[in-house]
């Protein structure tokens, strides 16, 4: 149980383009979705939180209009780079949480962008 | 402000025991996560105290002493296999997860 996909898990695309990144739980309700960026040898930064049917809360220093999120259904969010540029290169990660605050954030498996 | 510890990174050997440490400070505690990631791939969920003493499951065994910020990972029987980044994240009393930079185990045969 408690498996959370991404897709997709590597895109490569100019500068200039908008990407879609789909996170789905796929066995479970995930009322809070989090997304994470992690660069190179470095640990995960969180992005934002969503929850279902809410505007997502962003953490300091992220672009809210240059990473759109949205939570649509219990099972979806997406992830959108607006713009993207060479230094949006990343690995993103989704998690979500099926529960209340304590229960356990489970990982997609993550999705690669290289931005040229 | 909020902080996790945790090594940078350490060795062991196949086979043997190692014991990864994490101290922190954080306004508040709702439990403490361990998660292991192998390189280029994301976090998988491995244990997750919320009481003082210690969880045993199969080879891995986690330990926490909140009056002493204090958690340790537990690994037995160390396998090539377990080579990957442990993180220790803390929830704070927001139930935001606090992510320590992870400990690079390295399994040398």
């Amino acid at each position: 149980g408690a498996v959370v996909s991404q897709h997709p898990s590597r895109v490569i695309c100019k500068s200039g383009t908008s990407v879609k990144i789909e996170c789905r739980s796929l066995d479970f309700q995930a009322t809070t979705m989090f997304w994470y960026r992690q660069f190179p040898k470095q640990s995960l930064m969180l992005m934002a939180t969503s929850n279902e049917g809410s505007k997502a809360t962003y953490e300091q220093g992220v672009e809210k209009d240059k990473f759109l999120i949205n939570h649509a259904s219990l099972t979806l969010s997406t992830l959108t780079v607006t713009s993207a540029h060479p230094e949006d290169s990343s690995f993103y990660i989704c998690s979500a949480r099926a529960g209340g605050f304590q229960e356990t954030q489970y990982f997609g498996p993550g999705t690669r962008l290289l931005v040229l | 402000g909020q902080n996790i510890d945790q090594p940078t990174e350490m060795t062991a050997t196949e086979g043997a025991i190692v014991q990864i440490n994490c101290t922190y400070q954080t306004s508040g505690f709702n439990g403490l996560f361990w998660y292991q990631q192998h390189a280029g791939e994301a976090p998988t969920f491995l244990s997750y105290n919320v009481l003082d003493g210690l969880e045993e499951k199969g080879r891995f065994s986690s330990f926490l002493s909140r009056s002493k910020g204090y958690s340790y990972l537990l690994l037995k029987e160390l396998q090539m296999k377990d080579s990957a980044s442990y993180l220790c994240a803390v929830m704070d009393s927001n139930y935001q997860l606090i992510w320590g930079a992870g400990t690079k185990l390295i399994i040398k045969p």
